[in-house]
């Protein structure tokens, strides 16, 4: 079985640029999720996705971050513009339905350096 | 505010011997932790969950322990092995919010020596 996909594994930027990270999960997980990792701190959750809708996005800074999940498979979340904060593993995960606590695939992330 | 707390940054342990990792969390509304694990360049991997019904649970040579009333669980790896070197993050799920929106603690990482 394929796991999560994510890409770029690395990616440099200067503040105030943009950036987009790509995720693909688990084939017929219907829930997907974005998982924001800051160096010395564990994963702190951006926005969860159930199909194509968006279930949570209390902590997604929608100022400047924006993520989609087009026809309920791939997601793709962007940074518009980066500040150097936003240093962090961003790391996408799923699982099958998401209607009760079950056990969360994740991928290997992508590291973002904002300079 | 950090709900989840491994106060532990690291810890160092002999191969064949008992690894411990603690936890600890203020939300009273959680109601299923989970452990992962994570090694460098990789996501974390799920290793083991209890539900707060529960005060126990074992998986092989991990067992989780649960004292809701001390708002406190541990990790036991029994006996421990190198290839158990990694970063061990608790999590917890409820208190009203989604399934799936975990709320992590720091990690800890266990380094165990041959």
């Amino acid at each position: 079985e394929a796991g999560v996909a994510q890409s770029p594994r690395y990616k440099i930027i200067e503040k105030r640029q943009s950036v987009a990270f790509w995720c693909n999960p688990i084939s017929g997980h219907a829930t997907l999720y974005w998982y924001q990792q800051i160096l010395g701190q564990g994963p702190k959750l951006l926005i969860q996705f159930q199909n194509n809708g968006v279930v949570d996005d209390s902590q997604l800074p929608k100022d400047r971050f924006s993520a989609e999940r087009l026809k309920g498979v791939d997601s793709t979340l962007k940074i518009q513009p980066a500040k150097l904060e936003d240093s962090a593993v961003y790391l996408c995960a799923s699982s099958l339905r998401g209607t009760f606590v079950e056990k969360l695939f994740f991928g290997s992330g992508t590291q973002l350096s904002v300079l | 505010d950090q709900q989840v707390k491994q106060n532990s940054p690291s810890l160092s342990v002999q191969e064949g011997r008992i690894s411990i990792l603690n936890c600890d969390y203020t939300n009273s509304m959680f109601d299923y932790f989970l452990w992962y694990k994570k090694y460098p360049a990789e996501g974390p991997t799920f290793l083991i969950s209890i539900s707060s019904i529960k005060d126990k649970n074992e998986d092989g040579r991990f067992t989780v322990f649960l004292n809701k009333s001390a708002k406190h669980l541990s990790l036991h790896i029994v006996p421990s092995q190198p290839g158990d070197s990694a970063v061990y993050f608790c999590a917890a799920s409820g208190g009203g919010t989604s399934y799936g929106k975990l709320t992590f603690g720091q990690g800890t990482i266990l380094t165990v020596h041959p």
